[in-house]
């Protein structure tokens, strides 16, 4: 199975911080990579797939990069809606496997 | 609009089974792949299970292998999870999911809003 690792687990910051989250795959998934937002009590948001691109009616501050086994979500301008936790999850091959994901707290 | 709505969580006792289903509308339930996802108390999000939309093929966890069956009843736009032999570690919040792209829809892309099982005596 691929493992995914992401970090950090969690972080603090502040509305209007520039916030970059990692993810690292065991082995090579090209762009097969899923970003999603999850909301206490709620169900996980898709946010970016393959790697980089924006799902429709996610604001542009989300953007995605990465190739391979090494991948970042950045957030340009932390807004308050934004405090939630991010992860990843690789479409390369089943079993899906997701990140542990990155919890994102108000500083 | 997509919906996708769970049911038939609930508290079972370890060794038990439990049928879990997914009504689906807003798209053609037969085009699309499936997925379960669960999420245990205070933890992270685990694939459990998916489905091709083509054509049935079906895919599982190494965790719920040769206990959990995922199956879809496409005249009823409806998802299952049959779950036996239940231990304690399946105690979760069990989503259904729709996807996209890949053999089996391996974009999640419309969610439920979770049934909660627990696995307990």
């Amino acid at each position: 199975d691929i493992q995914m690792t992401q970090s950090p687990s969690s972080l603090s910051a502040s509305v209007g911080d520039r916030v970059t989250i990692t993810c690292r795959a065991s082995q090579s998934i090209d762009n097969n990579l899923n970003w999603y937002q999850q909301k206490l009590g709620k169900a996980p948001n898709l946010l970016i797939h393959g790697a980089s691109t924006l799902q429709s009616g996610v604001p542009s501050r989300f953007s995605g990069r990465g190739s391979g086994t090494d991948f970042t979500l950045t957030i340009s301008s932390l807004q308050p809606e934004d405090f939630a936790t991010y992860y990843c999850q690789q479409r390369s091959r089943a079993p899906l496997t997701f990140g542990g994901g990155t919890k994102v707290e108000i500083k | 609009e997509v919906q996708l709505l769970e049911s038939g969580g609930g508290l079972v006792q370890p060794g038990g089974s439990l049928r879990l289903s997914c009504a689906v509308s807003g798209f053609t339930f037969s085009t699309y792949g499936m997925s379960w996802v669960r999420q245990a108390p205070e933890k992270g999000l685990e694939w459990v299970s998916g489905i091709s939309g083509s054509d049935g093929s079906t895919y599982y966890a190494d965790s719920v292998k040769g206990r959990f069956t995922i199956s879809r009843d496409t005249s009823k736009n409806t998802l299952h999870l049959q779950m036996n032999s239940l231990r304690a570690e399946d105690t979760a919040v069990y989503y259904c999911a729709q996807g996209f792209g890949g053999v089996f829809g391996s974009t999640l892309d419309y969610w439920g809003q979770g049934t909660l099982v627990t696995v307990s005596s």
